[in-house]
């Protein structure tokens, strides 16, 4: 079956440690997008990436970086400048731009 | 810059009534239009898309959309809703990029959170 893996669906991280999320796909999408949900803010844009081996920043990257050396993966490092990081972290992914996104089932970051 | 309203944040209903969730969007050229659902914990579902042509959009669980260009509106509605229709819903627009040969990633509104009551 194509679709969007990541991985794991909760993660729970001391303050000051850095994380990375997992987004795999399967779907030959050239593009890939991180967002962030938090209650009440709809989703926000974090990074995205057009193509292997290039990436943008999105609204809110501050404290977060992403690589894109594989065309399947798209990992996400929340890293301990991010102010509050906790959320809920989407993964998505779509053949271009404009076309229809596809999201992965997320992962609920706690950090204490 | 593409923006999109989604007018009401929470929509309460009972179950087997009709319901509209309200989004609106800032452009004037030609957009495409995305409704998702989200239920809790869960990613995004697409539930229809309008590109062109036909300005009634049918989409999946009995959800339908009008797209009005002069009104920039692409409301969603369903004729009679279930309690399983609970859940967070979300317009999106793209925009053609400059140039018009592509288009720009979405843009997403607030969300709108529906909820059907017994």
């Amino acid at each position: 079956d194509g679709g969007i893996t990541q991985s794991p669906k909760y993660l729970f991280r001391k303050e000051g440690q850095n994380v990375t999320l997992s987004c795999e796909q399967n779907l030959n999408h050239d593009a890939m997008y991180w967002y962030r949900q938090d209650p009440g803010q709809g989703l926000r844009l974090i990074y995205y990436s057009q193509i292997v081996n290039d990436f943008q920043k999105g609204d809110i990257a501050e404290g977060y970086s992403v690589s894109r050396e594989k065309k399947e993966s798209f990992p996400l490092t929340v890293t301990s400048a991010q102010k509050n990081p906790t959320a809920f972290y989407l993964c998505a992914s779509s053949v271009g731009q404009g076309d229809e996104q596809y999201f992965g089932p997320g992962t609920r970051l706690t950090v204490t | 810059a593409q923006s999109v309203t989604q007018l009401d944040s929470q929509v309460p209903v009972f179950e087997e009534a009709p319901v509209e969730l309200r989004c609106n969007y800032s452009s004037s050229v030609s957009v495409y239009l995305f409704w998702y659902v989200q239920y809790p914990n869960q990613g995004l579902q697409l539930l229809l898309k309008y590109l062109s042509g036909s300005t009634l959009v049918k989409g999946i669980n009995g959800f339908e959309a009008e797209f009005n260009k002069s009104q920039t509106s692409f409301h969603l509605r369903k004729p009679s809703v279930h309690i399983s229709d609970t859940a967070e819903y979300f317009c999106a627009v793209s925009e053609p990029l400059i140039g018009g040969t592509s288009y720009g990633k979405l843009t997403f509104g607030q969300g709108t959170i529906l909820t059907v009551h017994p």
